[in-house]
């Protein structure tokens, strides 16, 4: 099946600091990626849509200026968390469609990010 | 505006026992919907998906799942729960929008199997 890798898979940051998460499709291309987070026992939550050569797409209640969003090719998406606090530790995992338009998706192995 | 419920956030059987997950769901369309697995500090791996097909749904690892639109249900079972099944259990349901699926999940469901 296809592959999403993210990278790091852990990262430990000081608050006021920025963490950037990657999100690659290794043998696929996705125009569409997704971003979750997922706080300790509760499900994921979509944070947002990252769309290829455009901007990406927030849920609601999500600050756009705080979590930056890059897809800057066919097989990367970027995740941009700025100045972070403690409350944005959590567990982030992307997902992305092996097609357009298609049912299922493929999850990374997810970034757990602690922010002291 | 789609949901999925999952009944018991934690569920312990003993090994070579049935497992039963509940899910209901709520959708305004014919629903898509999944399980999906997670084990510790990993990502998700699908395990089934109905999709207007077969109403008996088959996944990995010998779960299946059976889709009753009377009962909005989508209870995920397997006959004989063996060790390695412990783990948590995400329901989830998808919707079309504009060009792609949005996923929704449950609030997932541990499983705890017991020797």
């Amino acid at each position: 099946g296809a592959v999403v890798s993210q990278h790091p898979s852990w990262v430990i940051c000081k608050s006021g600091t920025s963490v950037k998460i990657e999100c690659r499709s290794l043998d696929f291309q996705a125009t569409t990626m997704f971003w979750y987070r997922q706080f300790p026992k509760q499900s994921l939550m979509l944070m947002a849509t990252s769309n290829e050569g455009s901007k990406a797409t927030y849920e609601q209640g999500v600050e756009k200026d705080k979590f930056l969003i890059n897809h800057a090719s066919l097989t990367l998406s970027t995740l941009t968390v700025t100045s972070a606090h403690p409350e944005d530790s959590s567990f982030y995992i992307c997902s992305a469609p092996q097609l357009a338009g298609t049912d299922t998706q493929y999850f990374g192995p997810g970034t757990r990010l602690t922010v002291l | 505006a789609q949901s999925v419920t999952q009944l018991g956030s934690h569920v312990s059987v003993s090994e070579g026992a049935l497992v039963l997950l509940r899910c209901n769901y709520s959708s305004s369309v014919p629903p898509y919907l999944f399980w999906y697995v997670q084990y510790p500090n990993q990502g998700l791996q699908l395990l089934l998906k109905y999709t207007s097909a077969a109403t008996l749904v088959k996944g990995i690892n010998g779960f299946e799942a059976e889709f009753k639109k009377s009962e909005t249900s989508f209870h995920l079972t397997k006959p004989s729960a063996h060790m390695s099944d412990a783990a948590e259990y995400f329901c989830a349901v998808s919707e079309a929008a504009g060009g792609y699926q949005k996923v929704t999940f449950g609030i997932g469901t541990k499983l705890q199997v017991i020797p």
